[in-house]
């Protein structure tokens, strides 16, 4: 059962435009999310975050934005760069006994072209 | 600071091989825990442990061990490979203060099982 879902494995974006990334999620427990970013032969790395109790948060070229009605978040990046070419992972959190625990979605491969 | 390292980098072992994957970080973080990534299936939690000594199993923890004798450290052990267990494996580290929910990641140990 996937409880967290990133249903487009892939999206290509033109340089200077905007790049959105859709997770969906199942469980109402979870009450925070994360965005992770993930190069080749490397480890994912934090991008951004936000909290089950805001709608939006904005870092700079990146904004998530959160509607809990729909248990729907989505990552904009303006302008895209090809630096941004990754794979894109959403994140959720739920707390379980004794510590928080992250369930992530399938990733999305971000491909910005020139 | 190093972050999180992982050692090895790639391992390849025969059906039924025993071995552990390294994992260390020097950021003092309470919290670490195992994923393992395979194609079309995100990251899935292995094992988790919110500090010296305590450890607790994730979403995937049939065919792996873990202990957690000190802050540093945490491995991962492989009793009996199986090729099932083909694949990344990531260990991450974060802080257990409240609202301290970013992971860091170190940079993955890619095994084969064949």
């Amino acid at each position: 059962d996937q409880q967290v879902k990133q249903n487009s494995p892939s999206l290509s974006v033109q340089e200077g435009r905007i790049s959105i990334l859709n997770c969906d999620y199942t469980n109402s427990m979870f009450d925070y999310f994360l965005w992770y970013k993930k190069y080749p032969a490397e480890g994912p790395t934090f991008l951004i975050s936000i909290s089950s109790i805001k709608d939006k948060n904005e870092d700079g070229r990146f904004t998530v934005f959160l509607n809990k009605s729909a248990k729907h978040l989505s990552l904009h990046i303006v302008p895209s760069q090809p630096g941004d070419s990754a794979v894109y992972f959403c994140a959720a959190k739920r707390n379980t006994g004794t510590a928080s625990k992250l369930t992530f979605g399938t990733g999305t491969r971000l491909q910005v072209t020139l | 600071n190093a972050g999180v390292t992982q050692t090895p980098k790639f391992q390849v072992l025969k059906t039924g091989q025993s071995m552990t994957l390294q994992c260390a970080q020097d950021m003092n973080h309470e919290y670490m825990s195992w994923y393992r990534q395979d194609p079309g299936m995100g990251l899935r939690l292995i094992h988790y442990s919110v500090g010296a000594g305590i450890t607790d199993q994730g979403e995937v923890p049939n065919g792996y061990n873990v202990s957690r004798s000190t802050t540093e450290d945490f491995p991962l052990r492989l009793l009996s490979a199986a090729p099932s267990q083909t694949s990344v494996y990531f260990c991450a580290s974060k802080d257990a203060g409240a609202g301290s929910y970013e992971q860091y990641f170190g940079p993955g140990t890619r095994l084969t099982v064949t």
